[in-house]
């Protein structure tokens, strides 16, 4: 059974038009990323919660906002898509800070037109 | 910046053998180096992980190699079958900054 779930699997959406992506999970873990994924490319962390405390890198863009209305939910809201923010967008889970062991979704792949 | 078009390291082998990915790690200060699978389509996949105080770790099937001395981590995959078809990972982290840092990726190619 799927324990990091994204929807949709893939997604299109129009130059600057917002997009939401979701992820959920059923291992009720504290800490939940997202990453973008460009083809060939290692993962790249955007941000992570750990539990409701919001973490930012340094280099991730203002049009990508993140919300975590609860443990098992997250989403990725990108307010004005740019053809360069073509990618895989993957969530992930782990229990705590820290630890080595990620769970990942399927990803959702976002095409911009 | 960005690398566009990034040319990913691409290793071949015959069915059956055995197969030995290599990765270079920067930070010696790193608490654990992990492999990560992942197949076309999608999310990465934990296979192993080392602490940076062991220098060899055996799972199924694969086994994990780490020299400090020149900061250099292998994974070592036995009897390599189709399903091993995939980009390989390494990872290291830093638990006290619970910093995941990623190296480069190795696509394995598995041919019958």
């Amino acid at each position: 059974d799927a324990m990091v779930i994204q929807n949709p699997r893939y997604q299109v959406t129009q130059f600057g038009k917002p997009v939401t992506l979701s992820c959920s999970q059923t291992l009720n873990h504290n800490v939940m990323y997202w990453y973008q994924q460009k083809s060939s490319q290692a993962p790249k962390l955007l941000f992570h919660y750990y539990d409701k405390d919001f973490n930012n890198e340094a280099d991730t863009p203002d049009n990508f906002q993140s919300r975590r209305p609860n443990t098992s939910f997250c989403f990725l809201d990108i307010r004005s898509p740019g053809l360069g923010d073509a990618a895989m967008y993957l969530c992930a889970t782990t229990r705590d800070r820290g630890e080595e062991k990620l769970f990942f979704g399927s990803g959702t792949q976002l095409s911009v037109l | 910046g960005e690398s566009v078009g990034l040319h990913l390291p691409t290793l071949s082998v015959q069915e059956g053998d055995n197969s030995i990915i290599n990765c270079a790690y920067s930070n010696s200060a790193s608490d654990y180096f992990i492999w990560y699978k992942q197949e076309s389509g999608k999310g990465p996949q934990f296979i192993i992980d080392i602490r940076s105080n062991m220098d060899k770790r055996q799972g199924q099937r694969v086994t994990v190699l780490l020299n400090k001395t020149v900061k250099h981590l292998s994974l070592q995959i036995a009897a390599t079958q189709p399903g091993d078809s995939a980009v390989y990972f390494c990872a290291e982290i830093r638990r006290s900054n619970y910093q995941l840092i990623w190296g480069a990726g190795t696509k394995l190619i598995i041919k019958p």
